[in-house]
């Protein structure tokens, strides 16, 4: 079983919408978690830290649920510029392993 | 300010050669972390220095080894090179050995026919 499950879509979405996806986790031992965002052909970008109290950034809302080993991330009002591939990242333990990243989730915004 | 720069962009080679790839680390940071992202996948921990020595290594083969440098800088070496060793090579930057805050560079893509 991967550490990190995401479904990889893609998720075709028109403008204005409300996207959500989420993330499993499988370590009960990940102690930090991140969603990043990653264009095609380019490197991945930290978009936020996810927190088990949540945390929202403009349009962005990202959730920990520690009990059932999951992460969400929430897109309100969706732009074009929001299509990109969102990584959901967990720290396992101390780091031995670096950031453990899923596949991702490949969202497309349409006009 | 400078961010995560590697070199080269692009690079082709044959099954069996060696490869080194290169990074700087973007400026105030001193601890680099490369990666390996195959194609469709996530990407997967190499290894990080932080003070001139390999701290934290994932599940690599001795084939990919890697340097740090006094400046901060790094290299990845792969040695023997596979066909499944065609990736883009990631390498992200960091204050302080450990995994938060880091910055990505562009990568390298190798090819390896």
């Amino acid at each position: 079983r991967k550490e990190v499950e995401q479904d990889p879509g893609p998720f075709n979405v028109p403008e204005g919408a409300t996207v959500a996806f989420n993330c499993t986790y499988s370590n009960s031992a990940s102690q930090s978690f991140f969603w990043y965002r990653q264009d095609c052909r380019k490197e991945p970008k930290l978009l936020m830290s996810v927190y088990s109290s949540g945390n929202e950034d403009g349009r962005f809302t990202a959730q920990l649920n520690r009990a059932s080993q999951y992460i969400s991330l929430l897109i309100r009002d969706s732009k074009l510029s929001d299509s990109a591939t969102y990584l959901c990242v967990v720290i396992i333990g101390g780091g031995a392993d670096g950031l453990t990243f899923g596949k991702g989730t490949h969202l497309i915004i349409q006009p | 300010d400078a961010g995560v720069t590697q070199s080269p962009t692009h690079l082709i080679k044959t099954r069996g050669q060696q490869v080194t790839l290169r990074c700087s680390p973007k400026s105030g940071h001193d601890t680099v972390s490369w990666y390996q992202q195959a194609l469709g996948q996530g990407p997967q921990f190499i290894f990080q220095y932080y003070e001139e020595e390999e701290r934290q290594r994932g599940n690599f083969p001795d084939r990919f080894s890697g340097h740090q440098f006094p400046n901060y800088s790094s290299e990845l070496n792969v040695n023997a090179l596979l066909l499944g060793d065609s990736a883009l090579y990631l390498c992200a930057s960091s204050l302080g050995a450990g995994f938060y805050e880091q910055y990505f560079g562009p990568g390298t893509r190798l090819t390896v026919t």
